[in-house]
């Protein structure tokens, strides 16, 4: 069975300190791991993506996550937060079977000037 | 990767009426197309897998008689909501996966926000 966790549903942090979402996921098969960001009635854009390459990945706009297989976690970092930063982020497990993308349930992430 | 749109991007209609959305690969020729659903403040849940020239896959739990969903072409998937009701009132997105590779990201709408009075 595959699922994924989002421990926090909020996170603020200000604007120049660094910023951590977390993910924990659960897979029977070696996974891909995805993190989305969505801006209000805007559509879902990629941020990075872990397909079983380096387990370091960076994305854009300064984030980045590291697959860690032995803690089954996907954190999403950036060292310093920007105003735009502010959206919900979603981590995202696909499996490769049946092409199913199975989302957490969110974060959502506002920066305090 | 592949630019996706969606028309409209909101619609109010009355409970009972039938409502259509489309779904456009626009640089992407895709056989497969995703459709997902979003409650407020919720998260993404597939409905189903539009395939094109044959029936969609449904998600358990997903009427296929309510949601019909139509791809007719390699770029244009549609999602018809039958008989609308306040209680499908949602946030409908389309994703399109433009990889062979079932691993590799998907590609997503802009969204259309379905309102049921």
């Amino acid at each position: 069975a595959q699922s994924v966790t989002q421990l926090d549903s909020h996170v603020s942090v200000s604007e120049g300190t660094p910023v951590l979402l977390r993910c924990n996921y659960s897979s029977s098969y070696s996974p891909s791991l995805f993190w989305y960001v969505q801006h209000p009635n805007k559509g879902l854009q990629l941020l990075l993506k872990y397909t079983s390459a380096a387990t370091l990945v960076k994305g854009i706009n300064g984030f980045e996550a590291e697959f860690k297989k032995s803690e089954t976690s996907f954190h999403l970092t950036k060292p310093s937060a920007h105003m735009s930063d502010a959206a919900e982020y979603f981590c995202v497990v696909s499996e490769g079977t049946g092409n199913q993308f199975y989302f957490g349930t969110g974060t959502s992430l506002t920066v305090i000037p | 990767g592949a630019v996706v749109s969606q028309h409209p991007s909101r619609v109010i209609c009355k409970s009972g009426t039938s409502v259509k959305i489309e779904c456009r690969s626009l640089d992407f020729q895709a056989t497969t197309m995703f459709w997902y659903r979003q409650f407020p403040k919720q998260s993404l849940m597939l409905m189903a897998t539009s395939n094109e020239g044959s029936k969609a896959t449904y998600e358990q739990g997903v009427e296929k008689d309510k949601f019909l969903i139509n791809h007719a072409s390699l770029t244009l998937s549609t999602l018809t909501v039958t008989s609308a009701h306040p209680e499908d009132s949602s946030f409908y997105i389309c994703s399109v996966q433009t990889s062979r590779d079932t691993l590799d990201e998907q590609f997503f709408g802009p969204g259309t926000r379905l309102t049921v009075l």
